[in-house]
């Protein structure tokens, strides 16, 4: 059974950095573009980044473009999302997500607030 | 950037009916998108991929068409579990999402 369980989220205070986590299992991680995708409270889905199957190219969504990194570990079948100078609109719940969309985590909410 | 309209952004229809969703997109994106359907505090999930392929699992109700710009949405008969919001998405180039429909039972 395919699994994605992100982890990571909670609170963080402007300007400040985290970084989340999305364990893959179920599947060959290395076989798949990963993506991370985020919806704001009451709002749409917005992508945020996409990699590559080996991590040799990453992609961004304007709005994260400069702060945000996505990289993967496929020995440890793990997508990562550093995000740095973080900004109360960056406050989302945050999925990973394969690029081919059939598989999503459950998301983890992430909040931007002094 | 590829940009998606979606309409409407809110629909009321009645168990039954027949249902449609739209989707048009900035430029030719190539039959290159999926319909996915996100419930309340839940992830999304994935319908339809490439256009109008049924996603195991999906009821056959669902369905997808289009081509170039314009891409539809259709439930051919609404039933109650189907209340959610929909959102298309475009993989020609990054990704983008349309920005919803929100669905609800009359």
């Amino acid at each position: 059974e395919v699994q994605l369980v992100e982890s990571g989220g909670g609170l963080v205070q402007p300007g400040r950095s985290m970084k989340l986590s999305c364990a893959a299992s179920g599947f060959t991680f290395s076989d798949y573009y990963m993506a991370w995708v985020r919806q704001a409270p009451k709002k749409g889905l917005e992508w945020v980044a996409s990699i590559s199957y080996e991590g040799s190219s990453t992609y961004y969504g304007d709005s994260v473009k400069g702060r945000f990194t996505i990289s993967r570990d496929n020995a440890k079948s793990t997508l990562y999302l550093q995000m740095n100078s973080l900004r109360s609109e960056d406050t989302a719940t945050y999925y990973c997500a394969r690029r081919t969309g059939d598989y999503w985590g459950q998301g983890v909410m992430v909040t931007v607030s002094s | 950037d590829i940009q998606m309209t979606q309409s409407p952004s809110f629909l009321s229809a009645s168990v039954g009916d027949r249902v449609t969703i739209n989707c048009k997109a900035s430029q030719n994106i190539n039959k290159y998108l999926n319909w996915y359907q996100q419930k309340l505090g839940e992830a999304p999930k994935r319908l339809i991929y490439n256009t109008n392929s049924l996603q195991t699992g999906i009821p056959s109700r669902f369905s997808g068409s289009g081509s170039g710009t314009d891409y539809t949405l259709t439930i051919s008969s609404l039933q109650p579990e189907d209340v959610a919001t929909y959102f298309c998405q475009q993989y020609n180039s990054w990704l983008t999402f349309g920005s919803g429909t929100k669905l609800e039972i009359k």
